[in-house]
Parts: structure tokens; sequence; C-alpha cells
């Protein structure tokens, strides 16, 4: 089973500012022949199921802010949350199979 | 529109089974697959394994590989977890969540087992 780690495990940041998280897997979750990575990731508000941010690694859902985006390839991924608004107070989890611990975002 | 409806709440003993449902509606049963997903009163989230509405095929992790069954009735467009010998621990939220190449983007609202002597 490939593990999924995520770090920081929380940060603040004020708000307009950027917010960056990281997401390693424990092994390359490259795929051929297209050379996909299908890495996920995920925001969680308290009381509610959690919501699909990005696919693929950096494939906007529908209806997601354009100030979220996604990079990264291999072992190695990135979620950034541009100009972070009080809406995006959340948990963030990135995903290949299995989750990552999950991300805190707070308001600094 | 796509809707997971999960069947409702349930309360175990230790040693016990338990099989949640999730009826699907809104899409083409069988063109996608399905992970079922727990979390823990506040605790992260935890992938039980997927599988294909199409073929039946499930993979699991290692973790749950020998106390979960997962299946799925295309007449019914309905998908099952059973989760056998449960313990204090599987006390969780468990969902149903709509995956097609990892990209899981319709979740259930989810199904709390309580397991308590």
């Amino acid at each position: 089973d490939i593990v999924m780690t995520q770090s920081p495990d929380s940060l603040a940041v004020s708000l307009g500012e950027r917010a960056t998280i990281s997401c390693k897997s424990s092994q390359s979750i490259l795929k051929s022949p297209n050379n996909e990575n299908h890495l996920s990731w995920y925001q969680q508000k308290p009381g509610q199921p959690p919501k699909l941010l990005i696919y693929w690694t950096s494939v906007r859902e529908s209806g997601v802010p354009d100030r979220f985006s996604g990079s990264g390839s291999g072992t190695e991924f990135t979620l950034a949350i541009d100009n972070l608004q009080a809406e995006d107070v959340a948990v963030y989890y990135c995903q290949h199979e299995m989750f990552g611990q999950g991300t805190r975002v707070e308001i600094k | 529109q796509v809707q997971l409806e999960q069947s409702g709440a349930e309360v175990k003993k230790p040693g016990d089974s338990v099989k949640v449902s999730c009826k699907a509606s809104g899409y083409s049963f069988t063109s996608y697959g399905f992970s079922w997903v727990r979390q823990a009163p506040g605790q992260g989230l935890e992938w039980m394994g997927w599988i294909s509405a199409n073929h039946g095929r499930a993979n699991y992790p290692q973790k749950f590989r020998d106390r979960v069954t997962m299946t799925r009735d295309t007449s019914t467009n309905t998908v099952y977890m059973e989760l056998r010998s449960l313990r204090s621990d599987d006390t969780a939220v468990y969902y149903c969540v709509r995956d097609y190449s990892y990209r899981r983007d319709y979740w259930g609202q989810g199904t709390l087992v309580t397991v308590s002597s």
C-alpha cells in the first residue's frame, strides 16, 4: 500500500496570503503510458463530507475557485491556496488510494 | 443529479458484523467504481477499499483485507460494504464515494456505525 504523508499538520495564514500544503507518497504514483499522477485534494469543513477540489494532480473540479491549484509529480505534490479567504478554513487531504493525515488551515 | 443514498445508523457489539448499503442514482451505475471511506470521531479519512460497479472486482488495503467485503447489485444500483469482527475502534462514519480513476467526486451522506458493549 502506498502511504501518503502531508506537511505541515496545521498552518495559520493571514487573509489574502498564500497557503501551501505538501503531500509525499511512499512510492511513485506516476502511471504509464499516459504519465498521469492520480493525486487528488479534498477540503473538509466540520460536519460535512469532504469536497473534491483537485484531481489528477492539477485539474480543478467544476466550481472550485481558481485560487486553488495543484502541482507535482512522482512522489511530491503541492496544494496552493492563493488569496486565502475566511471560507477556506478547513482540513485539507491529499489522496492517491489512501489519504494523507490531513492539514488544518486557519486564519492568522 | 447524482445521488448516493446510504443506509441508516447502526449500533453493534464487539465481534458483530455490519453491512452498509449505498444506492446510486442519476448516472450510469456501471460506468464508475466506488470507494468506501471511514472517519472516526475527530480523526482523518481512511480508505477501506474500492469496487468496480461493472465487474464487481474489489481491491482492499492490507489493513482491511481480512475483515471487509464489498459487493454490488447492478439490478438495484446498490453497493454494499460488510465489515466483520467489529471492535470499538471501528466506531466511525462510513462513506460510500463514487470513484473514477482515483477521482472521488460524489460522497454519500455517511452512515454512523457505533460499536459498544
